[in-house]
């Protein structure tokens, strides 16, 4: 258990929805960056923020947004749904930029688009 | 930004043998290599990692090397077993810098009992 936590862990919608999924990172961790794995693929980096501000953005389509609150979790909202938005979603914490630059990634929220 | 670059995609060896991943980075200010290991369904988990001050790193049956010059590292998995198959990620980024970490495409590696 890398103690960040992801909920749901199963998300099944319909094209043009919309969803939320939701990230806690580990304790004392301020860093949160949000990943997309789709079937057979790698780690595409979507978004990363620190300590509520984002710091750094990746291939996130517009479709997509993310955000930190005050207590540090994230949740990463993706709308009009398409089936290609079909992917694992991984968030991922570090100690960054203070302490090591480990990421420690959650158990991922699997999204299914029909 | 960084690009990372990561061969072979997928890996075959027999139980017993030696397996070599290799990636490349193009940031030459990166200075921060991890490799993760990620099981099938499951989380990409942090197996080693390295820093530019060093230009190898063991841990047991695990190693990486690193040249900066040419700006490629390796993962070495010596005596492999079944429980090593997994598919296994490098990435780059500059350390205690606050930016993003940029991966490589995977390398599926399969050990054959």
């Amino acid at each position: 258990d890398s103690g960040v936590t992801q909920t749901p862990k199963h998300l099944i919608t319909a094209t043009g929805q919309r969803v939320t999924l939701r990230c806690s990172p580990r304790s004392g961790d301020l860093s949160v960056y949000w990943y997309q794995q789709s079937l057979d693929q790698g780690l595409q980096f979507l978004i990363q923020y620190y300590n509520g501000e984002e710091r750094a953005k990746g291939n996130i389509l517009e479709r997509f947004s993310a955000q930190q609150f005050p207590d540090l979790h994230s949740e990463l909202n993706l709308s009009s749904l398409e089936l290609g938005d079909s992917a694992l979603y991984f968030c991922a914490s570090s100690q960054e930029p203070a302490g090591g630059d480990e990421q420690f990634f959650g158990p991922g929220t699997r999204l299914t688009v029909l | 930004g960084e690009n990372v670059e990561q061969h072979p995609s997928t890996l075959s060896v027999q139980e017993g043998d030696s397996a070599v991943i290799k990636c490349t980075y193009s940031d030459s200010a990166s200075n921060y290599f991890p490799w993760y290991k990620q099981e099938l369904g499951k989380r990409p988990q942090l197996i080693i990692d390295i820093r530019s001050n060093v230009g190898e790193k063991k841990d047991q049956r695990i190693a990486v090397t690193l040249n900066k010059t040419a700006k490629h590292f390796s993962l070495h998995i010596t005596e492999t077993q079944p429980e090593d198959s997994a598919v296994y990620f490098c990435a780059a980024k500059r350390a205690h810098n606050n930016n993003d970490m940029r991966f490589g495409a995977g390398t599926r590696l399969t050990v054959k009992p």
